[in-house]
Parts: structure tokens; C-alpha cells; sequence
């Protein structure tokens, strides 16, 4: 099946600084991409929706400047998470829509764990 | 959108078949209905994928009535390692308004 590989899977950082976070489909031309943060024990929030060359779409209450989303190439998408504070630790996780041999859909990242100390 | 809705949790036994049911009655002419299993920590990995009848590949069955309001994860003889949380999706794949919208999921507990 398509793979989509997500980097770093985990990360500490301080109170103020930012994170950026890489997602990449590597057997697939990924059109679409989307970005989900998790809490324990939740589902997944879809935070934005991104397509290649264009302008990510935020789901409502994300902010646009706080999460910035960059899908420069048809394989690689990034969220940087600007002046990290504790509140934004969660579990980020990117998936990639496209297809791949037989196999067509969302193909999801092994995600993120971000703790913001 | 098409909502979905699941059962919030389900218990089985080894070597149970295990079928989860999804309801998604705003599905849309073009949606796919994809299933996905997730551990925690992890991101969701792909089981199974269908757009009416019956699907089946080497983990599990889909099957989905001709109205497509609903559909149902047939899992063969469970074992331990299947516990996990398992989320139905709907979503026209390659469209210009697609968004994949999670639900609750479906935590299965397989008890030896």
C-alpha cells in the first residue's frame, strides 16, 4: 500500500519557540493533504486542508497563523507550529490523499507527539 | 459532509468474528467508504475500502447495503493484537470539496 512518512515522530521543545513537522508521501503523488491533531483518549480533528501550490483551507477555530501549512511539491507538505506553548502539545498527524497501484484514498503518517515543556 | 456514527466500544474473545457497524446516512453519490484501524500513538492504518456490496480482502470483509446508509467491518477470528480503535470514513477521494471528517471510532477490546 501507499506509504506517507512523517517526521520527526517526536519532539520536545520550549514554551515560545517553533516546530515544524514533515510529511511526505513516498510511492504517490499526493493532490491533497490533511493535518489532525489527537488528545488521549479522542479522535482525530481535522485542522486543515491543503492542496499543492495553493493556500491550506483551516477548519474553523484552528488559527492560520499559529499552525502554518506549506504544500510546496506534489510529496511534501510541512506544519510548523509557531510559539509553541504547553496547550499545543498533542499528537499531530498528516495524511495524504492519492493513489497508488490498486489502492486509492487517505493514507495517513505515523504521527507526531509534540510536548511543548 | 457525510457523518458518520459507531458504536463508542465493542468486547470479543480470540477467535471471534467481530462486525462493527457504521452509519452514514448524508453519504453522497461519489464517497467512498474506507475503514481504518488505529493503535495509540499511531496513525491510522488503511484496513478496507468499498462503494457498495461486499468487499473483502486478506484482514476483513466490508459489506455495504444497496442504500449505502450504512456499512459493516466483518473482522474474522480476532485475536489480541485487533484491539484497537476502528474508524469508518466516507469521503469522495480526488474531489475538489473533500474533507475526511472523523468520528467517534470504535474501540475493540479482544479479551483472551
Amino acid at each position: 500500500g501507499a506509504v506517507v512518512s512523517q517526521h520527526p515522530s517526536r519532539v520536545i521543545c520550549k514554551s515560545g519557540t517553533s516546530v515544524k513537522i514533515e510529511c511526505r508521501s513516498l510511492d504517490f503523488q499526493a493532490t491533497t493533504m490533511f493535518w489532525y491533531r489527537q488528545f488521549p483518549k479522542q479522535s482525530l480533528m481535522l485542522m486543515a486542508t491543503s492542496n499543492e501550490g495553493s493556500k491550506a483551507t483551516y477548519e474553523q477555530g484552528v488559527e492560520k497563523d499559529k499552525f502554518l501549512i506549506n504544500h510546496a511539491s506534489l510529496t511534501l507538505s510541512t506544519l510548523t507550529v509557531t510559539s509553541a506553548h504547553p496547550e499545543d502539545s498533542s499528537f499531530y498527524i498528516c495524511s495524504a490523499e492519492g493513489r497508488q497501484g490498486d489502492s486509492s484514498g487517505a493514507f495517513f503518517g505515523q504521527g507526531t507527539r509534540l510536548t511543548v515543556v | 459532509l457525510a457523518k458518520t456514527t459507531q458504536p463508542i466500544s465493542m468486547d470479543s474473545y480470540e477467535g471471534q468474528e467481530v462486525n462493527i457497524t457504521c452509519s452514514h446516512n448524508n453519504i453522497a453519490t461519489n464517497d467512498y467508504i474506507t475503514w481504518y484501524q488505529q493503535f495509540p500513538s499511531q496513525g491510522p492504518r488503511f484496513i478496507i475500502q468499498g462503494y457498495k456490496t461486499k468487499v473483502t480482502n486478506e484482514v476483513a470483509s466490508l459489506f455495504i447495503p444497496a442504500d449505502r446508509k450504512s456499512s459493516t467491518l466483518s473482522l474474522p477470528r480476532v485475536s489480541l493484537s485487533d484491539t484497537a480503535v476502528y474508524y469508518c470514513l466516507v469521503g469522495d477521494y480526488g474531489g475538489a470539496t473533500n474533507k475526511l471528517i472523523f468520528g467517534t471510532g470504535t474501540l475493540l477490546a479482544v479479551q483472551p
